[in-house]
């Protein structure tokens, strides 16, 4: 069975604050892990995409690590904004299919 | 490029009736994938395609649920009969290599009373 974990399940932050939230999932037959953004109503939007133990990417406030030995990866979003409201999904690549988390619901408060 | 396009929307219907969903993914884009979203089990993997051969049809839950890509640019998924449980977003996403991610369609969104 294969179980990507996305922790907290929901999260509530102060507008300006940074928060962060962890992906976890099988270490072997790894090949990527994937971030997206998923905005209600809308369609998932791809964020990251990471394959290299130690790998680090950033865009604009949002960044995220990826450790492949111990299978978890973190997203950070630093000086939180109403529009980061959304649902982070975590996605496990092996053999040509991806696996996602449940993801992490985050909300921002003003 | 348009970007994925499914249809319809949204789609109600009544328990035991066929439906079908469809989609077309971005030129171009050797895989495609069907997911179904609910709020008890997330996003789940349906089936996906690879150059229009089902790969792995594991996720699809039972006999009722079938998928075909007759072409590079079309895929249905058809649910037959159709129950409550069902109702759930269904989304389609392409990919060029899984390793640029996936691109979703917008979701059509099944209820079925």
């Amino acid at each position: 069975i294969l179980n990507v974990e996305q922790s907290p399940q929901s999260l509530h932050v102060q507008e300006g604050d940074s928060t962060n939230f962890t992906c976890s999932f099988p270490s072997s037959n790894f090949y990527a892990l994937h971030w997206y953004r998923w905005e209600t109503a809308k369609s998932p939007e791809a964020l990251f995409v990471m394959t290299l133990n130690g790998d680090e990417k950033k865009k604009g406030r949002i960044s995220a690590t990826l450790n492949t030995k111990e299978g978890y990866s973190y997203l950070y979003i630093k000086g939180s904004q109403p529009e980061d409201s959304a649902t982070y999904l975590c996605a496990y690549d092996r053999d040509d299919k991806i696996i996602f988390g449940k993801g992490t619901r985050l909300h921002i408060l003003p | 490029d348009a970007g994925v396009i499914q249809s319809p929307r949204h789609e109600v219907t009544e328990m035991g009736q066929e439906v079908t969903l469809r989609c077309k993914p971005i030129s171009g884009h050797d895989y495609l994938f069907w997911y179904r979203q609910t709020m008890m089990r997330g996003l789940e993997l349906l089936i996906y395609f690879n150059n229009n051969v089902p790969i792995d049809d594991s996720g699809m839950p039972e006999d009722r649920f079938s998928a075909k890509m007759p072409n590079a640019s079309f895929s249905t998924l058809k649910i037959q009969p159709s129950e409550p449980r069902d109702s759930a977003v269904y989304f389609c996403a392409s990919s060029e290599d899984t390793f640029y991610g996936y691109t979703f369609g917008s979701g059509t969104r099944l209820t079925v009373v």
